[in-house]
């Protein structure tokens, strides 16, 4: 069964640093989707790809943030530089437009900023 | 305000026992919720999807139920196992809207 691929699955890094988070979405799927989510908590939207495009960043603290998809497949988000508040758990999810609503996460990655 | 809440926080039965969480949501207009499954440390997994059409919908010994009428759902997990420890996220999609509105999630904790 196809998955959603993620790395790295575990990131410890201090404090002003840069990070970078790699996603690799289900094969054929247009949209791609990086969320965070801080423990106790329900994920929270960070930026959605339509194919290689932005459609919503409106929550991507683009201060410090990057994401970019540049051929439409796989999908980089970048933290530069890191912060204390910015450990999580980052869950990649993609989703067919044509196979209905289901959205499918992939195993996450958690950073941990000292 | 677009808004799932969901109840109780945490929960803590023993194995073989039933139980029930609760979902309220005021997100308009409706098109979907759905229930995940998270384990620690892991992704979302689906286990139900329900349009305004739907009432119930089953997915082995989970159960899920919706009233729109009262922007309510429940999920009823029947005869718990150890494994069904996992914190369990209540999710509302917008009509004409692609972002979903996610729950706080209820952890559930198995005891033998």
């Amino acid at each position: 069964e196809a998955e959603v691929a993620q790395s790295p699955r575990y990131k410890i890094t201090e404090k002003s640093q840069a990070v970078a988070f790699w996603c690799d979405p289900i094969s054929g799927h247009a949209t791609l989707y990086w969320y965070r989510q801080i423990l106790g908590q329900g994920p929270e939207l960070l930026v959605q790809f339509q194919d290689e495009s932005v459609v919503d960043d409106s929550q991507l603290p683009k201060d410090r943030f990057s994401a970019e998809r540049l051929k439409g497949v796989d999908s980089t988000l970048k933290i530069q530089p890191a912060e204390l508040g910015d450990s999580a758990m980052y869950l990649c999810a993609s989703r067919d437009p044509g196979q209905g609503y289901e959205q499918y996460f992939g195993p996450g990655t958690r950073l941990t900023v000292t | 305000k677009n808004q799932v809440e969901q109840s109780p926080q945490s929960l803590i039965i023993l194995e073989g026992k039933n139980c029930t969480l609760q979902c309220n949501y005021t997100v308009s207009p409706f098109s979907n919720l759905r229930w995940y499954k998270q384990d620690t440390g892991r992704g979302p997994v689906s286990l139900t999807i329900m349009t305004f059409s739907e009432n119930t919908k089953s997915n082995g010994r989970y159960t899920a139920t919706l009233d729109a009428d009262t922007k309510q759902s429940s999920l009823h997990i029947t005869a718990s196992q150890l494994s069904d420890s996992a914190s369990y996220i209540c999710v509302v999609s917008r009509q004409g809207a692609q972002k979903l509105v996610f729950g706080q999630g209820t952890r559930l904790t198995i005891n033998p």
